[in-house]
Parts: structure tokens; C-alpha cells; sequence
């Protein structure tokens, strides 16, 4: 069964612009959850999708959004890039998510802003 | 609000000898508990978790890690360290219906030849 892919591996873009990752699930996993990774902050919760609805989000400025498509496959968006963006986004998918079940995660997006 | 705090953000071991990773977290309610390991420039791959089932969970890769309530800590141990053992490893809380995980800081490991 193929792991959670995500795309592109790495990104490189400029202040002020825009970004879209995108994350496949693990085939049936319907639970998708995005974290982003820096050494400062560590690994802290973006916000998490089930049946193309938003459960839970964490503290983000509004400059970060997402979605879920009808497959499950989920992309996020930030807007308005800033120094501060540049971190590994991680997606974990589950099979329906709030339980037990582990987080699967992909390999991540690198992105730096420059 | 849950938090995970993860005791040391490095530790280095000899090959063959103990690992410890100490986890402490802080909730009312016992939570669903997670170790999770990141190999450089790779993503996080569970390890174990705890789900109230038994205090003692086997993991992969030889590792364990007990739950116990009195000291809200799930400490994770491996006898005999490998070299391919050095990576980071994060210790995580979610409850029921929570839909997140929190995550530890993280505790570097290194393996002394």
C-alpha cells in the first residue's frame, strides 16, 4: 500500500507570494491533518480535514488555509509568504481520525522563503 | 490543554548500551499517548502508542515504554542502542476526538561507536 505523498519535496519561493502543497492520503484513510516543523516552534498542528470539513485548527493567522477534496486528497494554501513561513509542512493521514489510530505521516514539503 | 515535555534534547549513548527518553505529560484524563521517530530529511514513523490497553507497549525496532499514571510519564527505553538508531524521536498526546497531536520538543539521539 503506497505512504502518504506529498508534493513537491521542496519549494523555494519569495515574500509576498503564495504556496500550495499538496497531500495524497493512504488509500481509505479519510482523516487528513497538516503540521508544520521549524526548530523553534518544533511540530505544531495546522489544522485537520474529514469529509471536506475542517474539525480542528490550530493557531495559524488566517494567512493559512486549507481543503479536502471529495478523494481525500488535501491542500494547503499560505498566502502572503513571510520569513517566518519557511519550515518542513508535514501531512498524516489516519482512517477517520480522533481516536487511537497512528498518524501516518508523508516525507514533508520543504519550503524556504527568501 | 495537553503538553507533552520531553526531558533533554540530546542524548548520546554507546552502541550496546541503554536508551532512554524521558516523556512527561500533563492531562486529567489519560490521553492517547505516541512515540514517533524522524530519520533526517524523512517524515515521523510511529514507533508504539498506548491506548490504555497495557502499561508495557512493544514497539518497533526493539523499543518499549511504560505508562504509568502516578508520574504521567511514558518514558521509552531500548536495551542495547544501534547505530542506526540516531534520530530524533518525539513523544505525543491526543484525546478522543481531538483530532491533533501535541507534540514533545523532541530529543536528538546519537550512537557512539
Amino acid at each position: 500500500k503506497a505512504g502518504v505523498t506529498q508534493t513537491p519535496r521542496y519549494l523555494i519561493k519569495t515574500r509576498g507570494q503564495q504556496v500550495t502543497l499538496s497531500c495524497s492520503p493512504i488509500s481509505g484513510h479519510r482523516s487528513v491533518s497538516w503540521y508544520q516543523q521549524t526548530p523553534g516552534q518544533g511540530l505544531q498542528f495546522l489544522f485537520e480535514y474529514f469529509s471536506e470539513t475542517q474539525r480542528n485548527k490550530g493557531n495559524f493567522p488566517g494567512r493559512f488555509s486549507g481543503r479536502q477534496f471529495s478523494n481525500s486528497r488535501s491542500e494547503m494554501n499560505v498566502s502572503t509568504l513571510e520569513l517566518g513561513d519557511s519550515a518542513l509542512y508535514l501531512c498524516a493521514s489516519s482512517l477517520v481520525g480522533g481516536d487511537s489510530s497512528p498518524l501516518h505521516f508523508g516525507n514533508g514539503t520543504r519550503l524556504t522563503v527568501t | 490543554a495537553q503538553s507533552v515535555t520531553q526531558l533533554g534534547s540530546h542524548v548520546s549513548v554507546s552502541e550496546g548500551a541503554l536508551v532512554l527518553l524521558r516523556c512527561n505529560y500533563s492531562s486529567s484524563v489519560p490521553p492517547y499517548l505516541f512515540w514517533y521517530v524522524q530519520y533526517p530529511n524523512q517524515g515521523l514513523q510511529l514507533l508504539l502508542k498506548y491506548t490504555s490497553a497495557a502499561t508495557l507497549v512493544k514497539g518497533i525496532n526493539g523499543f518499549e515504554a511504560e505508562f504509568k499514571k502516578s508520574e504521567t510519564s511514558f518514558h521509552l527505553t531500548k536495551p542495547s542502542a544501534h547505530m542506526s538508531d540516531a534520530a530524533e524521536y518525539f513523544c505525543a498526546v491526543s484525546r478522543s476526538n481531538d483530532y491533533k497531536l501535541s507534540f514533545g520538543a523532541g530529543t536528538t539521539v546519537t550512537v557512539r561507536a
